[in-house]
């Protein structure tokens, strides 16, 4: 079936403009996460949404960047009034379960599968 | 100590060789415990589950001591398609815990001569 997609799949942008990114996750999965990879670096955790709970956006490094997830489905990033320190590669992921991990499920249904990623370059 | 560490690398090996990759993890509570694999400029891409018992996939195995608090990733005769990053992931102990449900190690990378 169809794995996870994003868009765009590059976005440069000048300095203080907000961006939009989406994640379309694969169908039927419950838990959506964004990160962020600055190059060479490992993965940053930024938001995760479960089904129709609160999100949890510990990992947001700022108030300019926001998400929002509709209808259980489709997910947008927005940052706004970028910086050059927001150039990354934006990561989405879903997987079947989320958090609140219980014995009832077997480790696969917690695999996270990725999406391409949008290469954010803010100039 | 972190909660997920990984010697970063690189690991040089000639095609054919078997190469292990640990990494330790520092909460005993953690429960599921997974291998990615990261392409120079791509998304990570699950490799593995690791199970209790440890588990094979073809020139792949996968180990976890919990005793120990590491899981281990061993593959025989690599190939030149094997050079990656390959990224260790464990669910965090805590359900409100900070990170979403796993938590990722900065990587491994290794590099497969001909």
């Amino acid at each position: 079936g169809a794995g996870v997609s994003q868009s765009p799949s590059n976005k440069v942008t000048e300095k203080g403009k907000d961006v939009e990114l989406r994640c379309d996750p694969i169908s039927g999965h419950t838990a959506l996460y964004w990160y962020r990879q600055s190059l060479g670096q490992g993965l940053e955790f930024l938001i995760y949404f479960q089904g129709n709970s609160a999100p949890d956006k510990s990992g947001l490094p700022s108030d300019r960047f926001s998400a929002e997830r509709t209808g259980g489905s489709v997910s947008t990033l927005t940052i706004q009034r970028t910086q050059q320190e927001d150039s990354a590669v934006y990561l989405c992921a879903s997987s079947l379960e989320g958090r609140g991990f219980d014995r009832v499920h077997s480790p696969s249904s917690y695999e996270q599968y990725f999406g391409p990623g949008t290469r954010l370059t803010v100039t | 100590r972190k909660e997920v560490e990984q010697d970063p690398g690189p690991f040089n090996v000639p095609e054919g060789a078997t190469v292990a990759f640990n990494c330790t993890y520092s909460n005993s509570a953690s429960q599921s415990f997974f291998w990615y694999r990261q392409d120079c400029r791509k998304e990570p891409k699950l490799l593995m589950s690791v199970y209790s018992s440890g588990n094979e996939d073809g020139r792949f195995t996968a180990q976890l001591n919990r005793a120990s608090q590491y899981i281990s990733l061993l593959i025989r005769d690599s190939k030149l398609s094997d050079s990656a990053t390959y990224l260790c992931v464990v669910t965090p102990s805590n359900y409100g815990g900070s990170q979403g449900n796993l938590i990722f190690g900065k990587g491994t990378k290794l590099s497969v001569k001909p």
